[in-house]
């Protein structure tokens, strides 16, 4: 079966720091990868998404960057934090194309920045 | 582009009581509908999808949905809330751009369900 795993759960980091936040998958090939960021608890904003190495599209100008290292591992970053990149970021997958699937999320990360 | 609205910021209902949380949906094309929930500082989890076929969706801890193509919605519905239901709430819409699939989400219905 499929799984996915976030890491690390909570990160509290200064403002001017760097950040790296993982994501894999396990038990599928190709998955498309996905990165939202939920801000005060409701609404989930796309961030990132990537459809295969080394293919990422930005949905959004931000402080942030993503990097897809393998066919599944998906990578947040940033160089200097601010204090704006607070919130909960969540990786999903879904198989590529076809059959609506659906995402199956991560169990999010808890970014505070200080 | 396709889009889903959750009027509702919250719902509040009595334990044992039947729930309804809303969603509309503006798609063009055959729409493929989803609801997800989040508990606290949680992932989303999957309830279920409108592909094709049956109006009526069951899915996941009791839920089910009703797809309603002449009022553009995908309402879902519990005929017995439970405490335990008490949670966020999320409809989606499949959308197709630049040649890959995402999901666009509504912006949540915070269920309290009331003992």
């Amino acid at each position: 079966s499929q799984t996915i795993h976030q890491w690390p759960a909570t990160l509290v980091q200064p403002v001017g720091s760097p950040l790296s936040l993982e994501c894999t998958v396990e038990g599928t090939s190709n998955p498309n990868l996905y990165w939202y960021r939920q801000a005060a608890g409701r609404g989930l904003q796309l961030l990132f998404y990537s459809v295969g190495i080394g293919q990422i599209s930005s949905e959004v100008p931000q402080n942030l960057s993503a990097s897809r290292p393998q066919d599944r591992q998906f990578i947040l970053s940033s160089k200097k934090l601010l204090l704006s990149d607070s919130g909960f970021y969540l990786c999903a997958w879904s198989p590529p194309d076809r059959v609506a699937y659906g995402y199956t999320f991560g169990s999010g990360t808890r970014l505070t920045v200080v | 582009a396709q889009s889903v609205a959750q009027p509702e910021d919250q719902v509040n209902v009595a334990e044992g009581n039947p729930l309804t949380v809303k969603c509309t949906y503006s798609v063009s094309g055959n729409p493929y509908l989803f609801w997800y929930v989040q508990y606290p500082n949680r992932g989303l989890q999957f309830l279920l999808k409108y592909i094709t076929g049956d109006n009526l969706v069951k899915g996941s801890y009791g839920f089910e949905a009703e797809f309603n193509k002449s009022q553009t919605s995908f309402h879902l519905k519990k005929p017995s809330a439970l405490v335990s239901d008490s949670a966020l709430y999320f409809c989606a819409v499949r959308d197709w751009t630049s040649g890959t699939y995402k999901y666009i989400f509504g912006t949540g219905t915070r269920l309290k369900v009331l003992a």
